[in-house]
């Protein structure tokens, strides 16, 4: 029973297309996360979302738009996709104050 | 701007020996300091926390030292098991930035029989 799971795991598409990860966690958090892990191994907080309300949203791209149904899902959608996309992107979930718990992550490949 | 750095990328240490990594900061607000551990294909797992009115917190064969002074931290791990090896991150967050964690760019322990 996977805490926080996020599909697919991996993702090849081409350059210009649109796609979307989805994320869910069932540990009753408030707060979740996207984060993009580059090809220098970095893990860099791109948003973060409380009770479905953004909170925090890094200089990302507005090519990347979160979405949050509700507080138990928080999906990435990314139009018009770019080399410079490829990375390892990470959801994850925490309580008011305490650590994260992480999904397995999705490996992106724009070709 | 990387306020949080690891560096050393990697270590190696014989089983049953001390590991001890360290993790420097420069961003004086922080005030939460975690260390996670990470397998490849796997997403980080938390390991131990300590908050920035402690000095050390030992979770069984995990202590994390926090020099405040220093802006340093470190993990010690003993006695260390080949099952120890893995990438280890530390981060830090400020408790009202929405608690987005400031990571390192890891440290990958080598344990060896």
């Amino acid at each position: 029973d996977t805490a926080v799971s996020q599909t697919p795991k991996y993702l090849v598409t081409q350059m210009g297309n649109d796609k979307s990860i989805k994320c869910e966690q069932n540990l009753g958090h408030d707060t979740m996360y996207w984060y993009k892990q580059d090809s220098k191994k970095f893990l860099k907080i791109m948003f973060s979302y409380n009770n479905k309300e953004l909170i925090i949203n890094e200089t990302v791209p507005n090519r990347f738009s979160p979405k949050s149904p509700d507080k138990a899902h928080l999906n990435l959608h990314i139009n018009s996709l770019e080399l410079g996309d490829s990375a390892v992107y990470f959801c994850a979930s925490s309580p008011r104050y305490g650590g994260y718990t992480f999904g397995s992550g999705t490996r992106l490949t724009v070709v | 701007d990387q306020q949080v750095k690891q560096n050393s990328p990697s270590l190696s240490v014989q089983e049953g020996r001390i590991s001890i990594l360290n993790c420097d900061y420069t961003n004086s607000m922080f005030d939460y300091f975690l260390w996670y551990k990470k397998y490849p294909a796997e997403g980080p797992t938390f390991l131990i926390s300590i908050s920035s009115i402690k000095d050390k917190n030992e979770d069984g064969r995990f202590t994390v030292f926090l020099n405040k002074s220093a802006k340093h931290l470190s993990l010690h791990i003993v006695p260390s098991q080949p099952g120890d090896s893995a990438v280890y991150f530390c981060a830090a967050s400020v408790k009202d930035s929405g608690y987005a964690l400031n990571f390192g760019k890891g440290t990958s322990l080598l344990v060896t029989p």
